[in-house]
């Protein structure tokens, strides 16, 4: 049972355009979910994260939202840029399970110049 | 802030032969790190959870004796590879979350690619 989604395993966005990665979980004990970049061959870096007491939290070119009664959250990217271009993957998490994270299957993003 | 290290990035050796991988977090305290093993074209695997001064929690399936599990000190944690088989060839990737960082947050580490002739 797979309780972190990624449905669209690719997305391509053109250079400069909003890229839109969503994420749905069916876990409602899950309070803590994190968005992470990464490249073939390396660890995952962590990009941005929100609690489930905000709808929304901002860092940068980076926005995650937050819908608890969808069990859905997104990230934004805007302005994409082709430096962007990496597998992204979703991730969950509850405090009563040591903070492990269930990973979503990633979306490969693309960013086209 | 909130850097973690591995060594080596990627090591080969023999059949039969045991490796140790470190992870390091260097600029925090790690109260509980992770190890994960990543297969071609697949998410991260969770292998097994540490915490400072205890023994390892493995998840199901995860051979204890195989794959040992150190967490020495709050800064260090160690996986050690016994016996090594070419099955274990993979990527080994370990992550912290600790003190003073956001402690829900798990930062990873770059990686250590096994290679098991």
């Amino acid at each position: 049972d797979q309780q972190v989604k990624q449905n669209s395993p690719s997305l391509s966005v053109q250079e400069g355009r909003i890229s839109i990665l969503n994420c749905d979980y069916t876990n409602s004990m899950f309070d803590y979910f994190l968005w992470y970049k990464k490249y073939p061959a390396e660890g995952p870096t962590f990009l941005i994260s929100i609690s489930s007491i905000k709808d929304k939290n901002e860092d940068g070119r980076f926005t995650v939202f937050l819908n608890k009664s969808a069990k859905h959250l997104s990230l934004h990217i805007v302005p994409s840029q082709p430096g962007d271009s990496a597998v992204y993957f979703c991730a969950a998490s509850y405090r009563g399970s040591a903070r492990q994270l269930t990973f979503g299957s990633g979306t490969q993003l693309t960013v086209l110049p | 802030g909130a850097v973690v290290s591995q060594h080596p990035s990627r090591v080969i050796c023999k059949s039969g032969t045991s490796v140790k991988i470190e992870c390091r977090s260097l600029d925090f305290q790690a109260t509980t790190m992770f190890w994960y093993r990543q297969f071609p074209k697949q998410s991260l695997m969770l292998m097994a959870t540490s915490n400072e001064g205890s023994k390892a929690t493995y998840e199901q399936g995860v051979e204890k004796d195989k794959f040992l599990i150190n967490h020495a000190s709050l800064t260090l944690s160690t996986l050690t590879v016994t016996s090594a088989h070419p099955e274990d060839s993979s990527f080994y990737i370990c992550s912290a979350r600790g003190k003073g960082i956001g402690a829900d947050t798990q930062y990873f580490g770059p990686g250590t690619r096994l290679t098991v002739l």
